[in-house]
């Protein structure tokens, strides 16, 4: 059973470029959270999604950020017209059910905006 | 407003020496308490998920316990491979289950 899988694990983008970040959840799994982790800071929530809906967004930046997570494919974070405080390691997280239930998270997708 | 906080930021230890990292939080009402591991470049790997005060659970060398205001991850007798950031979270009543609040983490390095 193949773990939360993120690609790419590793992206550069100039300043004012878009950035796509792509995390495909466990097998079975319906829940997608996304987390951002700055350099020396603990993880941040952004948004909150399952199948075709988002469900809590409140840690997402008001512009540049949105996230989906469509009935087919992968959830998507993009992240339009990047600068460089953009940079970061973006994790995603999935369960199966949003009770009781720990999150398991992928290797994440390290941002470099130069 | 809900809150984590780790200590200490950063512990040595000989391989063998017990010890303990600490987490206390604040939060209007707890759903849980999740700990998890993270390696460098790695993303966090779960270890533990206590729900109520005075609840324990074990895996190996690691032992978390939960009180109503903090949780303490006892290391008995560790390894090099124990060396890791040790990361804490809750999820507050009233969110999604896992819209965790993290701590800043405590960086454990085992040496032999």
């Amino acid at each position: 059973n193949a773990g939360v899988m993120q690609n790419p694990r590793h992206l550069v983008r100039r300043r004012g470029q878009e950035a796509r970040l792509r995390c495909s959840p466990m097998k079975g799994h319906s829940h997608v959270y996304w987390y951002r982790q700055l350099p020396e800071e603990g993880l941040k929530f952004m948004v909150y999604l399952q199948k075709e809906n988002i469900i809590d967004e409140s840690g997402m930046p008001k512009e540049r950020f949105s996230a989906e997570f469509p009935k087919e494919g992968p959830s998507i974070l993009r992240i339009q017209q990047v600068v460089r405080g953009d940079s970061a390691a973006y994790f995603c997280a999935s369960s199966p059910r949003q009770e009781r239930t720990e999150a398991f998270f992928g290797q994440g997708t390290r941002l470099t905006v130069v | 407003e809900d809150q984590v906080t780790q200590s200490p930021e950063a512990l040595r230890l000989q391989e063998g020496e017990s010890s303990s990292l600490n987490c206390s939080y604040t939060v209007s009402g707890l759903r849980g308490l999740f700990w998890y591991r993270q390696d460098p470049g790695k993303g966090p790997e779960f270890l533990f998920t206590l729900y109520s005060a005075g609840e324990e659970k074990e895996k190996e060398r690691l032992k978390a316990t939960l009180t109503k205001k903090e949780s303490f991850l006892h290391i008995t007798a560790p390894k090099p491979e124990d060396s890791a950031t040790y990361l804490c979270a809750v999820a507050p009543l009233g969110g999604g289950y896992n819209k965790l609040i993290f701590g800043a983490g405590t960086r454990l390095a085992v040496h032999p």
